[in-house]
């Protein structure tokens, strides 16, 4: 079956590092993706990995090991706006349509 | 770019009527749409890929009869909740890609549906 794992929920006070572990068992792989969805808001994208190491993204670093079935997203320099879910989503199918697995989404709350 | 636009953004209806959602893509076209569900403080679920003029493929446990997507354009997606029931309360989400080749998929704003 299709597994994606990731902490319900986080705090981390202004200024400071999160980070966001993911584990995955999917029965495909073809990437692993971040996304940040605002509460009743769309999820937008953060970042994408297909392979191993780290990807670099201003504030925000994402790294992959593809043999560990791990990925973390990792929030440097907090913001209060950046409170909010973040969603470790693998895309599982190699076909033209790309079809895509959620996590179900890790609470960041920033406090002051 | 890549703005993904869906209508209404929220309804509620009464139970056993049907309510019909909107995707667009605004400023690409798009050869594939997925439709999502997302309960409170869960994950978004794929209910179904929709391809420009052809039938949808629909996730497994996902009623299609129930569920009726239409794909007509390359811009427009629809999904239509057909006898809405509490049940099927939830926020759907659509999300478009540009091309076959491209990984990346954009989300629309969602749409908060509530059958009293």
């Amino acid at each position: 079956g299709q597994n994606i794992d990731q902490p319900t929920e986080m705090t981390a006070t202004e200024g400071a590092i999160v980070q966001i572990n993911c584990t995955y068992q999917t029965s495909g792989f073809n990437g692993l993706f971040w996304y940040q969805q605002h509460a009743g808001e769309a999820p937008t994208f953060l970042s994408y990995n297909v392979l191993d190491g780290l990807e670099e993204k201003g504030r925000f670093s994402s790294f992959l090991s593809r043999s560990k079935g791990y990925s973390y997203l990792l929030l440097k320099e907090l913001q209060m706006k950046d409170s909010a879910s973040y969603l470790c989503a693998v895309r599982v199918t190699t076909d033209s349509w790309g079809k895509f697995q959620f996590g179900a989404g890790t609470q960041v709350v920033v406090t002051p | 770019g890549a703005v993904v636009s869906q209508h209404p953004s929220w309804v509620i209806c009464k139970s056993g009527t049907s309510v019909k959602i909107e995707c667009r893509s605004l400023d690409f076209q798009a050869t594939t749409m997925f439709w999502y569900r997302q309960f409170p403080k869960q994950s978004l679920m794929l209910m179904a890929t929709s391809n420009e003029g052809s039938k949808a493929t629909y996730e497994q446990g996902v009623e299609k009869d129930k569920f009726l997507i239409n794909h007509a354009s390359l811009t427009l997606s629809t999904l239509t909740v057909t006898s809405a029931h509490p049940e099927d309360s939830s926020f759907y989400i659509c999300s478009a890609k540009t091309s076959r080749n491209t990984y990346e998929q954009y989300f629309g704003p969602g749409t908060r549906l509530t059958v009293t």
